[in-house]
């Protein structure tokens, strides 16, 4: 069966500092991946996702994230954190719609 | 557009008592799924309904765990007898269609077995 795994628990970085989750997946057919993210008190709600075509692809509020196929992974990158970027992050991955999620990683940024 | 309405937002119970969720979804959305996050991990998806058929329901412990989505609108969850195990924050979640489409999700609630 699919899984993902998010190798930090929790980060903690200081505003302007550069930001990479990682998530990488088990399963070696064509799946679609996503990354969540749940600020305090609110619902998860979609960062973004990618589905086919350029690996590199763009969300909300400043975030990448590349799909590196041969590595099995998606990293979530953002260039410069806020202190209000401060939430749980969750990788996920769909094949045919059996959807996974990784256990998440806590980000706390320092104002 | 209003989102996924969860109630209630908070339930305890003892063990051996049995629970439902209802779950709202985003008009005009098809699809529906019931998840479970447990504290400290990630949501896991239970069942999921196209319309009012189940699609997977392979996760579902179907000896305490049912879901239905009667007229496929809402839908409910129901856990009997439920177990401190079952502690966890139930999701539902909407979206368009089965496949290639994002799932919206709603507030959860919050089940503490005691």
């Amino acid at each position: 069966a699919q899984s993902v795994s998010q190798h930090n628990h929790h980060v903690i970085l200081s505003e302007a500092a550069s930001l990479e989750l990682g998530c990488n997946y088990s399963y070696g057919g064509t799946v679609n991946l996503f990354w969540y993210v749940q600020y305090p008190g609110q619902h998860l709600q979609l960062l973004l996702k990618y589905f086919s075509g350029d690996p590199l692809v763009k969300g909300i509020k400043g975030f990448e994230a590349e799909f590196i196929k041969s590595k099995f992974s998606f990293n979530l990158r953002k260039p410069s954190v806020q202190w209000s970027d401060t939430a749980e992050y969750f990788c996920a991955i769909d094949n045919n719609n059996d959807m996974r999620f990784g256990a998440g990683t806590r980000l706390t940024v320092k104002p | 557009e209003a989102g996924v309405a969860q109630s209630p937002r908070y339930k305890i119970i003892e063990k051996r008592q049995s629970v439902a969720f209802w779950c709202n979804p985003i008009s005009g959305h098809a699809t529906l799924y019931w998840y479970q996050q447990i504290l400290g991990q990630g949501p896991k998806l239970l069942i999921q309904f196209q319309n009012n058929g189940v699609v997977d329901d392979s996760q579902l412990p179907k000896d305490r765990f049912s879901a239905e989505r009667l007229k496929g609108v809402d839908s409910t969850l129901k856990i009997q007898p439920a177990k401190l195990e079952d502690s966890a924050v139930y999701l539902c979640a909407s979206s368009f269609g089965p496949v290639d489409y994002e799932q919206y999700f709603g507030p959860g609630t919050r089940l503490t077995v005691t």
